[in-house]
This record gives C-alpha cells, sequence and structure tokens, in this order.
C-alpha cells in the first residue's frame, strides 16, 4: 500500500528555474492538494483539484501552475523559481470534502531550496 | 478573515497530561480536525469534529464548542513520542481547511 509519495523529496535550484514537483497517489481519491509550510506559519493551500482536469486556486497561487490529467497523479509546477518559494511543500488527497470522508492524507513532503 | 489561534510551544512532563487549545473565526464551518507532525515529517490525522462534545480516542481525546469557536486536544499519559506539533485547521465554508500554526509540544522526561 503506496499511499500518496512526492518526488524528489529534496530539491536546490537556482531563481528563475522552472521546477516540477509531482505527486502520486493510490487510493483512487477525487481531491487532491498542494500545500505549502513556512516556519511561523499554517500550511496554505496553493491549489487543489476535485477530479481529474479540475483544478482550482488556493490562497497562495501565484508563481505556481498544476495539472492534473490523471486523477492519481498531481504535479506542481514553478515556473520561475524565487527565493521566496524555497518551502516545504506537501501533496494531500481526500476521497471527498464532506463529512468524514474529508480527511486529508499528506505525502512525505518535498523541501525546496531556491539560490 | 479567517483565523486560527494556538499556542506557540509547550511543556509538559512525560506520564502527564496536557490541553492544547485552538480558536477560530471562519467563514463557515464544516468541521474541525487536529493532525500530529513529527519534526521533518508529514502531518498525520489524529480526529474529527463536528458536533458538540468530546471525542475519546485511546490517549488523545478532542472537544469542540462551536457556539465558543473553541476547542482543544487533551493528551493523556504522555509518552516521550509524543514530543512533536499539533495542527488545529478547520473546514470552512468552501470546504477549505484553515490552518492554524501549530503548538510544538515538548515532552520532558
Amino acid at each position: 500500500d503506496a499511499g500518496i509519495t512526492q518526488s524528489p523529496r529534496y530539491k536546490i535550484t537556482e531563481t528563475g528555474r522552472q521546477v516540477t514537483l509531482m505527486c502520486h497517489q493510490t487510493w483512487s481519491h477525487s481531491y487532491m492538494f498542494w500545500y505549502r509550510q513556512d516556519l511561523g506559519h499554517g500550511l496554505r493551500l496553493i491549489y487543489y483539484s476535485a477530479a481529474a482536469d479540475i483544478t482550482d486556486k488556493g490562497e497562495v497561487p501565484d508563481g505556481y501552475v498544476v495539472s492534473r490529467s490523471k486523477t492519481e497523479n498531481f504535479p506542481l509546477t514553478l515556473e520561475s523559481a524565487t527565493r521566496s518559494q524555497t518551502s516545504v511543500y506537501f501533496c494531500a488527497s481526500s476521497e471527498s470534502t464532506s463529512g468524514t470522508l474529508d480527511t486529508q492524507y499528506f505525502g512525505p513532503g518535498t523541501r525546496l531550496t531556491v539560490l | 478573515g479567517q483565523n486560527i489561534d494556538q499556542p506557540t510551544e509547550m511543556t509538559a512532563t512525560e506520564g502527564a497530561i496536557v490541553q492544547i487549545n485552538c480558536t477560530y473565526q471562519t467563514s463557515g464551518f464544516n468541521g474541525l480536525f487536529w493532525y500530529q507532525q513529527h519534526a521533518g515529517e508529514a502531518p498525520t490525522f489524529l480526529s474529527y469534529n463536528v458536533l458538540d462534545g468530546l471525542e475519546e480516542k485511546g490517549r488523545f481525546s478532542s472537544f469542540l464548542s462551536r457556539s465558543k469557536g473553541y476547542s482543544y486536544l487533551l493528551l493523556k499519559e504522555l509518552q516521550m513520542k509524543d514530543s512533536a506539533s499539533y495542527l488545529c485547521a478547520v473546514m470552512d465554508s468552501n470546504y477549505q481547511l484553515i490552518w492554524g500554526a501549530g503548538t510544538k509540544l515538548i515532552i520532558k522526561p
């Protein structure tokens, strides 16, 4: 039972480069989420997806792009990385967003450093 | 605006009981979650409250008062492995989770 995985786990890149973070889940959950976690802040939602080919912005979407061509994958792309995007990125998934089925399960995270 | 408040850090002794409070102001309410996050790891689900009252799950209990916008997580018989951050999150009217910054719990022998 692989659950939800993220790759890479660690990434160092330079300002201006494009970076793609991968997320894969094996539960066939409908909903997938991307969060960033910074010291002193709660998890902040970047983008989410209710199903394949359906995505929507969260609280902090600027500078990020997502796609979801298959239910199990939800990649996050930083089109032109900036130092302010240095953070830990978590992918999560849930069966739905109503009732007890909306519990979100998290991947192990990607620690991204932008130099 | 939407806001979740919880203490930044708490210290407790192994074997004791600790209560971590969470107050919230959100646009709508569709449930409150508690997650545990060990340093360098992903958050893991602990509890879910949508109705007022106490939910007990082993050594952990979670309480909710919707009228007061208040919840707490109660941890009994503390163990060293309980040293972690505890995240409070509220699902708002748009079914999005609003997260608190987390409470770092330090357990001392």
